[in-house]
C-alpha cells in the first residue's frame, strides 16, 4: 500500500536560515512525488513535483525537493528561509501506475520561520 | 486555486440535516476528489471520481454521498449519518498522472 510519513509535526528556523522539511514515502511502483504548501483557510497550493529524471527538483518560491530512491525520501529544502515561508506543508505520492487515481498524503508539517 | 471554485465558504449544518457542498471545475480535468481535513491529521480522502457518471469511495466513505453527472461538477453531501462531520472539506481535480489542483475549501460546522 501506499504512504507518506512527514516525521517531524513542527519545523522551527531563523529567517535567514536554510530550510528542510523531511518527507519519505513507500509505493509498489516507480513514485510521483509532490509538494504542497497551505495557508491558514485556504486550499493546498502546488510547489513542485519529481516525475523522472534529475533527482533535485526545483519549484515555486525558491523551494527545491531532492529525490533519493535508496532512502525513499523527497526531502524539502530553501536555502534562505523568510518569515513569509511560514505555513503548513504536505507531502504526497501516487503510483505511477494508477493515473486518476487519489494522491496520498502526509499529516503535514508546519514551518515557523522567526525573524 | 485557479480553476476550482467551491462553495459555501462557510456554512452552518443543524444536527440531522443533510447539506451540500459544491465543487465546479473549468480546467476540462477528467478527476474530482473530495477530502475531508482535520487538525494534525492531514488530508482524508472521503470519494473520487475519474471520469462522469462514475465514482469510487476513498478511506473515509461512510456518512457521505457523491454523483458526477457533468464533467466540471463534483457535488458533495454531508448526510445525517455522518456523526461528526464538522471539518474543513477540499475538492480537488487533475488530469492523468499530474499534480492535483485544488479549490479555496468549504468549513463545515455542526451547530
Amino acid at each position: 500500500a501506499q504512504s507518506v510519513a512527514q516525521p517531524e509535526d513542527q519545523v522551527n528556523v531563523a529567517e535567514g536560515n536554510p530550510l528542510t522539511v523531511k518527507c519519505t514515502y513507500s509505493v509498489s511502483g516507480n513514485p510521483y512525488l509532490f509538494w504542497y504548501v497551505q495557508y491558514p483557510n485556504r486550499g493546498l497550493q502546488f510547489l513542485l513535483k519529481y516525475i523522472t529524471g534529475d533527482n533535485l527538483v526545483k519549484g515555486s518560491y525558491g523551494f527545491e525537493a531532492e529525490f533519493n530512491k535508496s532512502q525513499t525520501s523527497f526531502h524539502l529544502k530553501k536555502p534562505s528561509a523568510l518569515v513569509s515561508d511560514s505555513a503548513l506543508y504536505f507531502c504526497a505520492v501516487r503510483d505511477s501506475y494508477q493515473a486518476g487515481t487519489a494522491l496520498i498524503f502526509g499529516k503535514g508539517t508546519t514551518l515557523s520561520v522567526s525573524s | 486555486d485557479g480553476g476550482i471554485t467551491q462553495s459555501p465558504k462557510y456554512l452552518f449544518r443543524k444536527e440531522g440535516q443533510n447539506v451540500t457542498l459544491s465543487c465546479e471545475q473549468n480546467l476540462n480535468h477528467d478527476a474530482m476528489y473530495w477530502y475531508r481535513q482535520d487538525p494534525g491529521q492531514g488530508l482524508r480522502l472521503i470519494y473520487y471520481s475519474q471520469i462522469v457518471n462514475d465514482f469510487q469511495k476513498g478511506d473515509i466513505a461512510e456518512g457521505y454521498s457523491v454523483s458526477r453527472e457533468k464533467k466540471e461538477s463534483f457535488p458533495l453531501t454531508v448526510t445525517s449519518a455522518q456523526k461528526n462531520p464538522t471539518a474543513f472539506y477540499l475538492c480537488a481535480s487533475t488530469r492523468g498522472l499530474n499534480e492535483q489542483f485544488f479549490g479555496p475549501g468549504t468549513r463545515l460546522t455542526v451547530l
